[in-house]
């Protein structure tokens, strides 16, 4: 088992639709939760932090935690174009040393048609 | 911006070339982190510096040689790579000591290609 897992894509879906990214992840004792936005030939961008149950609000886009079923969602409303990219979500993982790292999955490709 | 600069932004070179990748970060952070991003593959974390120290190895080849001589700027030194090494290789930095909410900023990346 990937210790992040994003379906790959793409999901195409018409301009105004709702988008929906999961993201699932194999370590109970993550706390922290990313979303990164990476357009082509471009680093990733941080979008959105998550760190408590929940869904997390902002504009056109909300991230939804759920730590009992280890899922991380991204919803974006009324998709827009410029929203095509590919969408990176990354877990936290604490190490032997004490240090935190994030594991990336392999990124939803997201493409919204005019 | 980020705040990560990275250079050069394209780099070619030859199998017996040496080459460095350079990482600066103007954020005040006491980590930093080299990644290889191929194609179809998720981000691979190769080296880890906390306050100057490295903490993670990640099975990266000899031919990778990371250098962190302050907690504000990191290199990669590359010989004898392999064409199979073109990548896009990332910096990032983050602050440690948040308590798990540690965010990492990437820089623009190198675009790697090994003739």
């Amino acid at each position: 088992q990937k210790e992040v897992e994003q379906n790959s894509g793409p999901l195409s879906v018409p301009e105004g639709a709702i988008a929906s990214l999961n993201c699932t992840y194999s370590d109970r004792g993550s706390q922290s939760f990313f979303w990164y936005r990476q357009y082509s030939g471009k680093s990733p961008e941080l979008i959105m932090s998550i760190y408590s149950n929940g869904d997390k609000e902002d504009g056109r886009f909300t991230a939804q935690l759920n730590k009992a079923s280890q899922y991380v969602s991204r919803l974006i409303r009324d998709s827009q174009p410029s929203d095509s990219a590919t969408y990176l979500c990354a877990v936290n993982k604490r190490m032997n040393t004490g240090f935190q790292k994030l594991v990336f999955g392999t990124g939803t490709r997201l493409l919204v048609s005019p | 911006e980020t705040g990560v600069t990275q250079t050069p932004r394209h780099l070619v070179m030859g199998m017996t070339n040496k080459k460095s990748l350079k990482c600066e970060q103007h954020l005040g952070h006491n980590a930093m982190y080299w990644y290889k991003q191929s194609a179809k593959k998720p981000l691979e974390l190769m080296f880890v510096y906390s306050l100057e120290e490295r903490v993670e190895n990640n099975s990266v080849p000899s031919r990778f040689s990371p250098e962190c001589p302050n907690s504000s700027h990191l290199f990669l030194h590359l010989h004898t790579l392999q064409p199979e090494d073109s990548a896009l290789y990332l910096c990032a930095s983050s602050q440690e000591g948040l308590g798990g909410q540690e965010t990492q900023y990437f820089g623009p990346g190198t675009r790697l290609l090994v003739l």
